[in-house]
């Protein structure tokens, strides 16, 4: 079936140091990837997307890598800030479809 | 920056009785998507709305649900007789042109069936 998932449900950083927050999907077919981040009490935040003609994007301070033969996504955060704690998910879709199909989220913690 | 808003921001209903929930999608964006989160759990596609239509739909949104874009400003989810476990919280989005790019989502709209 078609499903996208977070291989750790928190994860916790020292402020300055760099995170990762790891993603698996499992439909080969997919084709666009996004990270979103979820403050309490708001909507998904966009953060930073990729296509499937793509394994590496940056962004200010985030980088997503996508390896398309393990169907792996990740979520890199340089210098981590207090302000990134929030939960973080990813999500996918592929052509035809207007849905996006979510992961089950990480919440980031960071320590001062 | 322009972004989606959505009212009312919590809404608490008697079970089976209707409730309507209002978007304000961004102004130039064409398509319209509701999405739900079932507290602890992960944020569900509902249906997708281009051109006055229902372009996709999960299995979720059956004969009780319904979208509407009444006027040129507002995107609307009716649910006719609401359920116990419809109460979640309820995301709208809105995209510039639809397949393959970012969602904008509003802050959602928290609904307890009692």
């Amino acid at each position: 079936g078609e499903s996208v998932g977070l291989h750790l449900p928190t994860l916790s950083v020292q402020e300055g140091d760099n995170s990762i927050i790891n993603c698996a999907y499992s439909n080969s077919a997919s084709d666009y990837f996004i990270w979103y981040k979820q403050e309490s009490g708001k909507g998904p935040q966009f953060i930073i997307d990729i296509r499937s003609n793509m394994d590496k994007r940056q962004g200010q301070r985030v980088t997503v890598l996508l390896n398309k033969t393990v169907k792996h996504l990740s979520l890199q955060i340089a210098a981590t800030q207090p302000g990134d704690s929030a939960v973080y998910f990813c999500a996918s879709s592929w052509d035809s479809s207007y849905k996006l199909i979510f992961g089950s989220g990480t919440r980031l913690l960071v320590r001062p | 920056e322009p972004e989606v808003t959505q009212t009312p921001s919590h809404q608490v209903t008697q079970m089976g009785q209707e409730v309507i929930l209002r978007c304000v999608p961004i102004s130039n964006h064409l398509y319209f998507y509701w999405y739900r989160q079932i507290l602890g759990q992960k944020v569900e596609f509902l249906v997708s709305f281009y051109n006055n239509e229902i372009s996709e739909k999960s299995e979720i949104f059956d004969d009780q649900f319904s979208v509407e874009r009444p006027d040129g400003s507002n995107f609307t989810l009716k649910i006719r007789s609401t359920k116990l476990e419809d109460s979640a919280m309820y995301f709208c989005a809105s995209s510039p042109r639809g397949m393959d790019e970012k969602l904008f989502f509003g802050s959602g709209t928290q609904l307890s069936v009692l």
